[in-house]
């Protein structure tokens, strides 16, 4: 599986959109990006996923550039609750969890 | 529908004795697989079965093992157990079909072992 690099924190304003970048420039054709997220203690919880396209559903939105060298998820509307560790992987299978993105949501 | 089920949720141990958990994954998943998470080492991958078979083995010593029933259940289990494997152990359970590998997690077992 591809290795994926993302920034350790990022905060963002509660109502604001929440944009957490990944690259992963090492991404084959057959690898799926995926965006899980960990609240505090939990297991962690699948967002999204996709190949080339972009992709929304009721939780977030993911952009994938051209390339597929780096993708975004976005939180449109981040709330209190979306306070957690942001992961992405690629994946064709074995899913290798790096360490994260720890998204900080303020009042 | 049920989600992932994983019990017991939490477990003190004490060194040199052995431990099993048990995954019960969503109805229809046939793919289970476990991680460990440590505040040191994050979440590493485990092992995966699909169909009663070992399909993928991350880099964890013999004591780890795991198996997968008929009903796609499966239990990981650790012997000689040591300080160090002190962890939240999380089961995750997919369909495995079409392509797409999107996992669904269990609340995870906390082990303390002392």
């Amino acid at each position: 599986d591809a290795k994926t690099t993302q920034p350790t924190s990022m905060d963002c304003a509660e109502g604001r959109a929440a944009n957490l970048p990944c690259n992963h420039s090492t991404i084959s054709g057959n690898e799926y990006v995926y965006w899980y997220r960990q609240i505090h203690s939990q297991g962690p919880q699948y967002i999204i996923h996709g190949l080339k396209n972009n992709e929304t559903n009721e939780m977030a939105s993911l952009i994938i550039t051209e390339d597929r060298k780096s993708s975004t998820l976005i939180l449109p509307h981040a709330t209190l609750r979306d306070t957690a560790v942001y992961y992405c992987i690629v994946t064709a299978g074995k899913s290798t969890f790096g360490d994260g993105t720890t998204l900080t949501v303020k009042p | 529908k049920a989600g992932v089920t994983q019990t017991p949720r939490y477990l003190i141990k004490t060194r040199g004795q052995q431990v099993t958990l048990s995954c019960s994954p969503i109805s229809g998943h046939r793919s289970v697989s476990w991680y460990q998470q440590t505040p040191g080492q994050g979440l590493q991958f485990l092992f995966e079965y699909f169909s009663e078979t070992q399909r993928n083995k991350g880099n964890f010593p013999g004591r780890f093992s795991g198996r997968q029933f008929s009903n796609s259940r499966s239990e990981m289990n650790v012997s000689t157990l040591e300080l160090g494997d002190s962890a939240l152990y999380l089961c995750a359970s997919r369909r495995d079909t079409g392509g797409a590998y999107e996992q669904y997690f269990g609340p995870g077992t906390r082990l303390t072992v002392t």
